[in-house]
C-alpha cells in the first residue's frame, strides 16, 4: 500500500527555536502533499497544501511566515515551525493522495514547545 | 459552511457490534471516509464510500450513507479489543482539492 514516512515522530524544543518536520512519499512521486494539525481531543485541521516546485497554499488563519512549507522534490515536503511558542505544541500530520480517491497519512509528529 | 459532527465516545463489549455515527453539512461531498487512529499514531484509512452509494461492506466493516439526511455510519461487527481507537469520519469536497473535513473523532472503547 501507499507509504508516507514522517520524521521526527516526537520533538521537544525551546521557545523561540525552529523545528523542521519531514514528510516523504516512499512509493511514488507526489506533486501535492497536505499538512494537518491536530489539537488534543480535537479534529484535524488542514493547514496548507504543499505544491512541488511552487508556493504552498495556506488555509485561512494559518500564518505563512510561521509555518514554512517547502516541497523541493517529488518525494519530500517539509514543514518548519519558526520561532516556536508553547501554543504551537500540537500533533502535526502530513498526507498524500493515493490517486484512488483516498489519502494516506504519515505517522505524525508530536511537537512540544517548552 | 462545512461541518462534520460525531459523538465523542462509544463503549462496547468484545464480540458486540459497534456503530459510530457521523453527520455532515456539505451536500457537495464526493467521498466520505472512515479513518482509525491509535494512540500517538497517524491515521489509517479503513474504508471510504462514494457519495452516490448507499452502502459498502468490507469484511467486518459496513458503511451506510443516507445522503438525504447527510448521515454516515460505520458498523464494526464482532468488535475486538484491537479495535479500540479513535475513529474519524471525513468528507472530501467536490473538485478533489485534497482538503478533507474531519469530524472530532469518536473514541471507541472495547471492554473484554
Amino acid at each position: 500500500g501507499a507509504v508516507v514516512s514522517q520524521h521526527p515522530s516526537r520533538v521537544i524544543c525551546k521557545s523561540g527555536t525552529s523545528v523542521k518536520i519531514e514528510c516523504r512519499s516512499l512509493d511514488f512521486q507526489a506533486t501535492t502533499m497536505f499538512w494537518y494539525r491536530q489539537f488534543p481531543k480535537k479534529s484535524l485541521m488542514l493547514m496548507a497544501t504543499s505544491n512541488e516546485g511552487s508556493k504552498a497554499t495556506y488555509e485561512q488563519g494559518v500564518e505563512k511566515d510561521k509555518f514554512l512549507i517547502n516541497h523541493a522534490s517529488l518525494t519530500l515536503s517539509t514543514l518548519t515551525v519558526t520561532s516556536a511558542h508553547p501554543e504551537d505544541s500540537s500533533f502535526y500530520i502530513c498526507s498524500r493522495s493515493t490517486g484512488n480517491y483516498g489519502y494516506t497519512f504519515g505517522s505524525g509528529t508530536r511537537l512540544t514547545v517548552v | 459552511g462545512e461541518d462534520v459532527e460525531q459523538s465523542l465516545f462509544l463503549s462496547v463489549r468484545e464480540g458486540d457490534s459497534s456503530v459510530i455515527n457521523c453527520t455532515y453539512t456539505d451536500s457537495s461531498s464526493t467521498y466520505l471516509y472512515w479513518y482509525k487512529q491509535e494512540p500517538g499514531a497517524g491515521l489509517q484509512l479503513l474504508t471510504y464510500i462514494f457519495s452516490n452509494m448507499d452502502m459498502k461492506q468490507d469484511q467486518r466493516l459496513t458503511v451506510l450513507l443516507n445522503k438525504k439526511d447527510k448521515h454516515l455510519s460505520l458498523r464494526i461487527a464482532d468488535t475486538q479489543t484491537g479495535d479500540s481507537a479513535i475513529y474519524f469520519c471525513a468528507e472530501s469536497l467536490s473538485g478533489n482539492t485534497g482538503k478533507l473535513i474531519f469530524g472530532q473523532g469518536t473514541t471507541l472503547q472495547v471492554k473484554p
